[in-house]
């Protein structure tokens, strides 16, 4: 079955460090990738997007990922964390060979710490 | 501002009642995909629609039914509701299947 993981339900960070959130999946296609942004009580923000090409991905608000097929990864990266980042975040993948859904991970709740 | 608009924000309904949400998508978005997400979780997909069909099925039960309108709007149904349906629902829009979805802000669900 295909599964995302996240394996941190918390993190804190000071403001202006760096961060870096963790996304494993389990697929046995070739999958396409997403990072995703919620804020309380609201819906889900697009961050950034991997469907093929480069491996290293720009988005939006300063953020990158890095797809690493070898580790089955797709790290989520932002080199110096603003208080408004503060959200919880989602990975999810999708593949043509599964049909049209999105499975995401169970999030990862930011703190930003000033 | 993602151009996707659900409609009501906030609803409370009684167990065994039947509920209809809504979504407005993007023009010239022809998928709709809807999603559930319970507090604490990640989203969990119900279902898809593509040009008014549906194209695609998480594991929900038959009470969970949708439908897609030319216009590019789309309701979830939801009969015999249940206390674990309590949650917020999410719509997405694209313009074809397999390719990035944009979300609405959700709505709200409180079975009581």
């Amino acid at each position: 079955a295909q599964s995302v993981t996240q394996p941190d339900i918390h993190i804190t960070v000071s403001e202006g460090a760096s961060l870096e959130l963790r996304c494993n999946y389990s697929y046995g296609a070739t999958p396409y990738l997403f990072w995703y942004v919620q804020s309380p009580g609201q819906g889900l923000q697009l961050l950034l997007k991997y469907f093929s090409g480069d491996t290293l991905v720009q988005g939006i608000k300063g953020f990158e990922a890095e797809f690493k097929r070898s580790q089955s990864s797709f790290n989520l990266r932002k080199p110096s964390v603003h208080w408004s980042d503060a959200a919880e975040y989602f990975c999810a993948v999708g593949a043509m060979e599964y049909g049209n859904k999105l499975v995401f991970g169970a999030g990862t709740i930011l703190r930003v710490k000033s | 501002e993602t151009g996707v608009t659900q409609s009501p924000t906030h609803l409370i309904k009684t167990r065994g009642q039947q509920v209809t949400l809504r979504c407005s998508s993007q023009s010239g978005h022809n998928t709709v995909s809807w999603y559930q997400q319970a507090l604490g979780q990640g989203p969990q997909f119900i279902f898809q629609y593509y040009r008014e069909e549906e194209n695609g099925r998480g594991n929900f039960p038959p009470r969970f039914s949708g439908l897609q309108f030319p216009n590019y709007s789309s309701e979830l149904n939801v009969n015999a509701l249940e206390l674990d349906d309590s949650a917020l629902y999410l719509c997405a829009s694209g313009r074809e299947p397999n390719t990035e979805a944009f979300f609405g802000q959700g709505t709200r669900l409180t079975v009581v």
